[in-house]
């Protein structure tokens, strides 16, 4: 069964300190590896698709990674507004639109 | 561009009612998913149609049923509503939904079941 982890479940940092989140997933064949932010109330607003491992992309204050079992999202030097849940969703060979999805990460960054 | 609009934004029903939720996806966009949100198990896919045909569908009860439009808006319909329904229901759209398409998604409808 595809499966998808995310870590830690939350995550509180000071404005400025870089941190990472990871989720690592266990699919039968990945078509792509996507990043979502969701904040409060709204619906998740699409970050990053990633494709094969070694593939980095890159906006703003995120970076996000990908390997053959896990993708990192990097956040540098964050600020308050940054703060939200991050899902990770797999999008695999049973179906393209089919989204596996993680548990996320909620994200704190204090001023 | 408008993005994906849902409605009712917020629904209250009591056990056993029928709910329909509604989702009109972005202009051009000819795939519409479903999402199930609840704090203890995330975002679970209900089924995906394109061009009025469910072609996607994810482990949920026959209760919970949708359809196509011809001008590509679905509705996602659920009878005999359980407590454990409760939950925000997102809906999703991309423009061929194949593989690498995003999907964008809409504000959801948050449901409450008492």
């Amino acid at each position: 069964e595809d499966q998808v982890t995310q870590s830690p479940e939350a995550l509180r940092l000071q404005e400025g300190e870089s941190s990472s989140l990871n989720c690592s997933y266990t699919v039968s064949g990945l078509r792509g590896l996507f990043w979502y932010r969701q904040d409060p109330g709204k619906g998740p607003e699409f970050l990053f698709t990633l494709y094969s491992a070694g593939e980095e992309k890159e906006k703003e204050r995120l970076k996000a990674t990908l390997t053959k079992k896990e993708s990192f999202l990097h956040i540098t030097a964050p600020k308050p507004e940054d703060s939200a849940t991050y899902l990770c969703a797999v999008q695999t060979n049973t179906g393209f639109q089919k989204l596996v999805f993680g548990t996320g990460t909620r994200l704190l960054v204090s001023p | 561009k408008a993005g994906v609009t849902q409605t009712p934004r917020y629904l209250i029903k009591t056990r056993g009612q029928q709910v329909t939720l509604s989702c009109s996806p972005i202009s051009g966009h000819r795939s519409v998913s479903w999402y199930q949100q609840t704090p203890g198990q995330g975002l679970q896919f209900l089924f995906e149609y394109f061009s009025e045909t469910q072609r996607n569908k994810g482990n949920f009860p026959g209760r919970f049923s949708g359809r196509q439009f011809s001008n590509s808006r679905s509705e996602m319909n659920v009878s005999t509503l359980e407590l454990g329904d409760s939950a925000l229901y997102l809906c999703a759209s991309s423009p061929l939904g194949g593989l690498r398409d995003e999907q964008f998604f809409g504000p959801g409808t948050r449901l409450t079941v008492l």
